[in-house]
């Protein structure tokens, strides 16, 4: 079975300051992969998703992630946060079989 | 579009009392729902995947007549917490994938307290 691993468990970034969070995965085949963002006591929004194709994916609110299929990664990346990005990230992903499994997430705090 | 909904959003109940959450595609046919559980400030954990017509999948550790899941239509699920405990209080989220898509659609969620 898929799992995913975010290692980070809170992060704090600076207004203005770019942001990665980290994201690993472990899966025999290739996998779908996906970046949601809740906001406390809200449901998931889903930033991006890959599939195929292109590793680097475009998503929104000006957030993009990369697969590098060789270190088993999906990073999230943010060239300069905003307050309103403070909130949790989840990892997650898909496999062919309806599974969807989530990281652990990571908080993200916004310094002013 | 990919809108899913759930109802209630927030519902409190007394302990003993059954509660029943329900699940909506609104602007598609869903072939499959899920449903998770998330406790706060952690991850969501997968309780249940149901197929249209079908007995609901139930994840290890999830007791299956504790949680009743019943999936009538190609846009509604639902989830049945019956004999509620003060335990059973979280934050249920539930998703559908349209046929032929890897991709779950996430509903709102429903904060459940029970007291």
């Amino acid at each position: 079975a898929q799992s995913v691993t975010q290692p980070d468990i809170h992060i704090t970034v600076s207004e203005g300051a770019s942001l990665e969070l980290r994201c690993n995965y472990s899966y025999g085949a290739t996998p779908y992969l996906f970046w949601y963002v809740q906001s406390p006591g809200q449901g998931l929004q889903l930033l991006l998703k890959y599939f195929s194709g292109d590793t680097l994916v475009q998503g929104i609110k000006g957030f993009e992630a990369e697969f590098k299929r060789s270190q088993s990664s999906f990073n999230l990346r943010k060239p300069s946060v905003h307050w309103s990005d403070a909130a949790e990230y989840f990892c997650a992903v898909g496999a062919g079989n309806n599974d969807m499994r989530f990281g652990a997430g990571t908080r993200l705090t916004v310094k002013p | 579009g990919a809108v899913v909904s759930q109802h209630p959003s927030r519902v409190i109940c007394k302990s003993g009392t059954s509660v029943k959450i329900e699940c909506r595609s609104l602007d598609f046919q869903a072939t499959t729902m899920f449903w998770y559980r998330q406790f706060p400030k952690q991850s969501l954990m997968l309780m249940a995947t149901s197929n249209e017509g079908s007995k609901a999948t139930y994840e290890q550790g999830v007791e299956k007549d504790k949680f009743l899941i019943n999936h009538a239509s190609l846009t509604l699920s639902t989830l049945t917490v019956t004999s509620a405990h003060p335990e059973d209080s979280s934050f249920y989220i539930c998703s559908a994938r349209a046929p032929y898509s890897y991709e779950q659609y996430f509903g709102p969620g429903t904060r459940l307290t029970v007291t």
